[in-house]
């Protein structure tokens, strides 16, 4: 089992849906959660991040995360064409160092 | 805007010949990591290094892969020799130090024939 599982997809929707993105994680220690969005023949960049239970929001982006459940989310509101990307969760433990998922392509169609 | 550059972004080589790939990290930036990102899966950590000193190789197949960061500044990783499996995007990153944000390169996509 890996240590971190997501969604695969791929996702398309039509420009203005709601995203959910989700990703499953096994190991309780981790602490931070993050999100990247990864452009084609790009290096992934930090979206969101978070070390807690409950919701953080930036602009159209919610992350979530249930460490009772083991669980995080990231929710895109109002998707536009711009979101068409990869998202990576990453968790990390104390060390920081940095467990990906394997990514979830999303496609926003206009 | 300050940028991770590597360089080459793409290189095309055939099996068993040798590879190298340099990572320019942020200015300041004490640690520099490498990734191999396998297309359709995630980027997965082949070694970091805190300043010139290596932190975590555990990863690294040590057999053909090596890295260096001899001054604490750019880093080369190669690849010795290169088998059709390596076929990869290999993505440097960096960050001020172990506990802040990763910003990462634009990476170099390998091709191994």
């Amino acid at each position: 089992q890996k240590e971190v599982e997501q969604d695969p997809g791929p996702l398309s929707v039509p420009e203005g849906a709601i995203v959910s993105l989700n990703c499953t994680y096994s190991n309780s220690a981790f602490q931070y959660f993050m999100w990247y969005r990864q452009y084609s023949r790009k290096g992934p960049e930090l979206l969101m991040y978070t070390y807690s239970s409950g919701n953080k929001e930036d602009g159209r982006f919610t992350a979530q995360v249930d460490k009772s459940s083991k669980y995080i989310s990231l929710f895109i509101r109002d998707s536009q064409p711009s979101d068409s990307a990869t998202y990576l969760c990453a968790i990390a433990g104390s060390a920081r160092q940095l467990t990906f998922g394997s990514g979830t392509q999303l496609t926003v169609l206009p | 805007e300050a940028e991770v550059a590597q360089s080459p972004r793409y290189k095309i080589t055939e099996k068993s010949q040798a590879v190298a790939f340099w990572c320019d990290p942020i200015s300041g930036h004490a640690t520099l990591y490498w990734y191999r990102q396998i297309l359709g899966q995630g980027p997965e950590l082949l070694v970091q290094f805190q300043d010139e000193s290596v932190v975590d190789d555990s990863q690294l197949p040590k057999d053909r892969f090596s890295a260096e960061r001899l001054k604490g500044v750019d880093s080369t990783l190669k690849i010795q020799p290169a088998e059709l499996g390596d076929s990869a995007m290999y993505l440097c990153a960096s960050s001020l130090t172990s506990y802040n944000e990763q910003f990462f390169g634009p990476g170099t996509r390998l091709t191994v024939l």
